[in-house]
């Protein structure tokens, strides 16, 4: 099975812009997470969707969102970009929502704001 | 609130030595009990998981970790070091008092540097 695949991996964006950052899980998970890692915070939990329902959000701003398509896909965006926004965007894929499901990391999306 | 803490941002040990890297947990409900390391680069991959079933967990890679509640603690452990085990690791929980057992609630990490 191929593994939970982020694109781009690699993005250079400057303050005031929005980004698009996008996760494909591994095929048949219905749930995608997303999570910030920065040196000064760690990993920080964003958001949560399954079956194209935000199930749990943590404590960010507005100006951070995603949605879930059909197929499970899921995209996060980022408006008015701070440069506090740049670190690496992890996304993670697991089976369901419902119990202590082992969650699959992808390699990651690095952002930094100029 | 749930809540980790890892004791030691780096611990550095010998090849061949034994590895412990601390890991404490706060939490008002039974917890589940993760985990994972971080390559350079990449994402994290789960080394073991702890889910209210045998307190001794075995994991991959050599690694084990034992729940122990009295002291909220949930240390991880291998035996021998060897130098492809250097890389960062992360303990974390999760219950659904959090809002859904997806959300993991991370510590700050600890670098592992493994020397000859």
């Amino acid at each position: 099975k191929a593994g939970v695949t982020q694109t781009p991996r690699y993005l250079i964006k400057t303050r005031g812009q929005q980004v698009t950052l996008s996760c494909s899980p591994i095929s048949g998970h219905r749930s995608v997470s997303w999570y910030q890692q920065t040196p000064g915070q760690g990993l920080q939990f964003l958001f949560e969707y399954f079956s194209e329902t935000q199930r749990n959000k943590g404590n960010f701003p507005g100006r951070f969102s995603g949605r879930q398509f059909s197929n499970s896909r899921s995209e996060m965006n980022v408006s008015t970009l701070e440069l506090g926004d740049s670190a690496l965007y992890l996304c993670a894929s697991s089976y369901s929502s419902g119990g202590p499901n082992e969650q699959y990391f992808g390699p990651g999306t690095r952002l930094t704001v100029t | 609130a749930q809540s980790v803490t890892q004791l030691g941002s780096h611990v550095s040990v010998s090849e061949g030595a034994l590895v412990l890297l601390r890991c404490n947990y706060s939490s008002s409900v039974p917890p589940y009990l993760f985990w994972y390391v971080q390559y350079p680069n990449q994402g994290l991959q789960l080394l073991l998981k702890y889910t209210s079933a045998a307190t001794l967990v075995k994991g991959i890679n050599g690694f084990e970790a034992e729940f122990k509640k009295s002291e909220t603690s949930f240390h991880l452990t291998k035996p021998s070091a060897h130098m492809s085990d250097a890389a960062e690791y992360f303990c974390a929980v999760t219950s659904p008092g959090t809002g859904g057992y997806n959300k993991l609630i991370f510590g700050a990490g600890t670098r592992l540097a493994v020397h000859p």
